[in-house]
């Protein structure tokens, strides 16, 4: 399976930038599609869907987050933060099945 | 709208079979595929298996010899049985909606309890 990385928790200030990080154990892009998803989950919720294939805005998604990478390395980059922002964060690949999630990165107030 | 909601017991007797419904609107489960994917308290999630909009099944090779998938299309319904329950398998349990190869839409859980 395809393992996926991210460092647990990232200390941010409101208003500022936070780059978020998934490192995969082998590449997760095919031609020019790269399989890797981001989702968020608020305590006591579902996890919802952020961005698709690295880079697409998923509907009713803020521009004020945005994706990108290729390969094994993706990025998940909110600026500016906001309050509402405070959560965890998932990536997701599709490259092989089974899809497999990261562990999360837990963003918090700084 | 597109919604899913997942319905069964809270709590499982150890060794005991899960069966859990994921009832499904605002889309067809022969134009869709569905997945169940679980979460154990504060870890990430973990994909379990899919029903494809064909009918055809797959399941993550850790799971597989316990777990069978099904669906009633007439009554817009997905099903998950997964036999000899541990501890381990506590956690939320989630139907979602797949589009392609990532998750669009989310039930909003199950929480379920394996214990005597």
């Amino acid at each position: 399976d395809i393992v996926l990385t991210q460092s647990p928790a990232l200390a941010v200030s409101l208003g500022q930038r936070a780059t978020i990080s998934c490192r995969a154990s082998q590449s997760v892009s095919i031609s020019r599609y790269n399989l890797m998803h981001w989702y968020q989950q608020k305590p006591g919720q579902q996890p919802k869907l952020l961005i698709y294939r690295a880079s697409n805005l998923a509907s009713g998604i803020p521009a004020r987050f945005s994706g990108s990478g290729s390969g094994t390395d993706f990025t998940l980059t909110i600026n500016p933060v906001q309050a509402d922002d405070i959560a965890t964060y998932y990536c997701q690949q599709s490259r092989e099945s089974p899809p497999t999630f990261g562990g999360g990165t837990k963003l918090e107030l700084k | 709208q597109v919604q899913l909601k997942e319905s069964g017991p809270g709590l499982v007797q150890p060794s005991e079979t899960l069966s859990l419904t994921c009832t499904v609107s605002g889309f067809s489960l022969t134009s869709y595929s569905v997945s169940w994917v679980r979460q154990p308290s504060g870890k990430g999630p973990e994909w379990m298996g899919r029903m494809w909009y064909d009918g055809d099944t797959a399941y993550n090779s850790a799971l597989k010899s316990r777990l069978s998938i099904s669906r009633d299309t007439s009554k817009n319904q997905v099903f998950l049985k997964m036999n000899s329950l541990q501890t381990d398998d506590t956690g939320t349990y989630y139907c979602t909606r797949d589009n392609d190869d990532y998750f669009d839409y989310w039930g909003q859980g199950v929480m379920v309890t394996v214990s005597s």
